[in-house]
């Protein structure tokens, strides 16, 4: 089954507690990328990648890293988590040179206090 | 960068009424037009999109339509169901083969009422 996961789905962290969110995709896509929701902004990007070992900057960088070891994943790294990073996040997944469909991971819901 | 404009923020309208939704975009090199829609606790998922070569297409009870010369496309829900409750994304992006980026407007929470 084609699938994007992310883990975990929820997470409780403290401010300065490095945490990472995974992202997994068996669909052999290039490109991935990370999103957070937030009530009335709708899906802000935060960074993406196009292949291994490139990634890129998206509209909301800031606080984030990310690395593309492998094709198929994708971890999302908060060095030092702040409370404006308490947000809904999703990984998604497409192909690079055609115009599909993007696959969303479940989300993952993050509280940092 | 392309900036997308989604109206109105919330909707309500009464089953079996048309919701109509819509999104102007900045970038007019952008070529796809995806829609998503997400059911409260869920992902975001694909229920239509349209290229710039075409300027509406229909799924059943969902159709979008596109006008490239305005900057802006639209998403038409004919016969609601209860089952259309959910916020839904409209997104841009311009393909070019090396980059691709969506950028998403920010949501319309649709309530279907009985």
């Amino acid at each position: 089954e084609a699938q994007v996961t992310q883990n975990p789905r929820y997470l409780i962290t403290v401010t300065g507690k490095k945490l990472t969110v995974t992202c997994s995709q068996n669909m052999n896509h290039e490109y991935m990328s990370w999103y957070r929701q937030d009530p009335g902004l709708g899906l802000r990007q935060i960074y993406y990648s196009m292949n291994v070992e490139v990634t890129d900057k998206g509209d909301v960088p800031e606080g984030y890293k990310v690395s593309r070891k492998e094709k198929r994943n994708f971890p999302l790294i908060l060095e030092s988590p702040s409370p404006n990073q308490t947000s809904l996040y999703f990984c998604a997944s497409s192909f690079l040179d055609r115009n599909t469909e993007a696959f969303f991971g479940q989300g993952t819901r993050l509280t940092v206090v | 960068g392309e900036n997308v404009e989604q109206h109105p923020s919330t909707l309500s309208v009464q089953e079996g009424d048309s919701a109509v939704i819509k999104c102007t975009y900045s970038d007019s090199a952008s070529n796809y037009f995806p829609w998503y829609k997400q059911e409260l606790g869920k992902r975001p998922q694909l229920i239509i999109d349209i290229r710039s070569n075409v300027g509406e297409k229909k799924d059943q009870r969902i159709a979008v339509t596109l006008n490239k010369t305005a900057k802006h496309f639209s998403l038409h829900i004919t016969e609601t169901q209860p089952e259309d409750s959910a916020v839904y994304f409209c997104a841009a992006t311009r393909n070019t083969g090396t980059a691709s980026k969506l950028t998403f407007g920010t949501g319309t929470r649709l309530q279907v009422t009985l």
